[in-house]
């Protein structure tokens, strides 16, 4: 069974510092994987996705890698911002029996906080 | 709509009720998913729906949680005779692929259910 896991689960930093999030997940037989960001009270907004042939998206200051077979992922945030204050989720999409890759398996998630 | 849509956002019910939850997805939107997440925890994986077509219920607790998507759009998550353990917040996600591999998909901003 297919298991991922968030570290730090909390990480608290000033504003401008550029941070890494970390995610590992114990099958790599996986199809993709998502970072996501959700607010308090709020759904889950995709950041961004990774195509297991892919090393590496980007959008704006996010930069995800991926590392399937030591099955780890990180998400690096440049020039932090107040407004990145969230809960940030990684989830994995795997192989399966039947096929079911549409099937995301989550972390806990790890709660930044940027101060100003 | 622009986004996934789901009511009511919150719902309190006594030990026992029945309850019903809806979800709109993006309009042209194939695929659709339920997920339920508990405080503190990762979303997890409850149903998959492609158009009317309910492929994969592996996810759900029990028989008293029941969904259905008639015509291949608005899904209804029904949970008969209602639990504590119940008490989560029930987040609805569509997808425009038949396959979503590859696709990200779109939360709404969730259901809070608590169960007295």
């Amino acid at each position: 069974k297919q298991e991922v896991t968030q570290i730090p689960a909390a990480l608290s930093v000033p504003e401008g510092e550029n941070l890494v999030l970390n995610c590992s997940f114990t099958d790599s037989a996986i199809y993709n994987l998502q970072w996501f960001r959700q607010d308090p009270g709020k759904g889950l907004t995709s950041l961004l996705l990774i195509q297991s042939s892919q090393r590496e998206q980007t959008s704006g200051r996010l930069n995800a890698s991926l590392d399937k077979s030591s099955g780890r992922s990180t998400l690096y945030i440049a020039a932090s911002q107040p407004g990145d204050s969230a809960t940030y989720l990684c989830a994995v999409s795997g192989l399966s029996r039947g096929g079911s890759n549409y099937k995301l398996t989550f972390g806990k998630g790890t709660l930044l906080t940027v101060n100003p | 709509g622009a986004g996934v849509s789901q009511s009511p956002r919150y719902k309190v019910a006594k030990r026992g009720q029945d309850v019903a939850l809806r979800c709109d997805p993006i309009s042209g939107h194939v695929s659709l998913f339920w997920y339920q997440q508990a405080l503190g925890q990762g979303p997890e994986f409850l149903t998959y729906f492609q158009n009317e077509a309910q492929l994969d219920k592996s996810g759900l607790p029990s028989d008293r949680f029941f969904a259905e998507r008639p015509e291949g759009s608005v899904s209804t998550l029904k949970i008969q005779r209602t639990q504590q353990e119940d008490s989560a917040v029930y987040l609805c996600a569509s997808s425009l692929a038949h396959h979503p591999v590859g696709q990200p998909q779109h939360f709404g901003d969730g259901t809070r259910l608590s169960i007295l």
